[in-house]
């Protein structure tokens, strides 16, 4: 039973490049949660889906990041025209259901050159 | 908003030792709360949690406390090894929402 699935583990973009990290929940599972781990910082809540709908948004910047969780396929999340700031470790999670415990991939490293 | 602070950031002790790992939150509305496991480059381990209902939670030489009104939790660990080496974060669930607000963890060094 394989766990929360994240790819790629590492990308390398330059500044005004899009980034674009997956992130396939458990089988079973159909909430995600997008988390951003900044350099010496802790982890922060960027945005929670079900399928096709964004239920809570509410730390997500404003401007360049997008996400998604369509009804076929992995939840992506979008970075658009990267600036160096954005380099950062951002884990997935997901749960059965909502308020259940979230299970956490292995993170996709983005680097900004 | 919920606020958790993790102390110390950072300790470093002989193998063979008892040790406790720290946790305040600011808002004691919580669901549950959660002790994870970060080892460098990698994801996070979930190693304990605890609903809000429940005083502690055991696994192992792990043992984790959680004083709701007061806002605390406590990370346990007895008899220490170098294996224990990594990052222990501490993680919130309030009752209003599904994110989890993390602290900004403990990294514990374990000497041989």
């Amino acid at each position: 039973n394989a766990g929360v699935m994240q790819n790629p583990r590492h990308l390398v973009r330059r500044r005004g490049q899009e980034a674009r990290l997956r992130c396939s929940p458990m089988k079973g599972h159909s909430h995600v949660y997008w988390y951003r781990q900044l350099p010496e910082e802790g982890l922060k809540f960027m945005v929670y889906l079900q399928k096709e709908n964004i239920i809570d948004e509410s730390g997500m910047p404003k401007e360049r990041f997008s996400a998604e969780f369509p009804k076929e396929g992995p939840s992506i999340l979008r970075i658009q025209q990267v600036v160096r700031g954005d380099s950062a470790a951002y884990f997935c999670a997901s749960s059965p259901r909502s308020m259940q415990p979230q299970h956490f991939g292995d993170g996709t490293r983005l680097s900004i050159l | 908003k919920q606020e958790v602070t993790q102390i110390p950031a950072a300790l470093s002790v002989p193998e063979g030792e008892n040790l406790v790992l720290n946790c305040s939150f600011t808002d004691s509305a919580i669901y549950n709360l959660q002790w994870f496991r970060q080892d460098p480059g990698k994801g996070l381990t979930s190693l304990l949690l605890i609903q809000s209902s429940q005083r502690e939670q055991t696994s192992g030489r792990l043992n984790a406390s959680l004083d709701k009104s007061s806002g605390r939790s406590t990370l346990y660990i007895a008899a220490s090894q170098p294996g224990d080496s990594a990052t222990y974060l501490c993680a919130v669930k309030d009752n209003a929402g599904n994110m989890l607000t993390f602290g900004g963890g403990t990294r514990l060094m374990v000497k041989p």
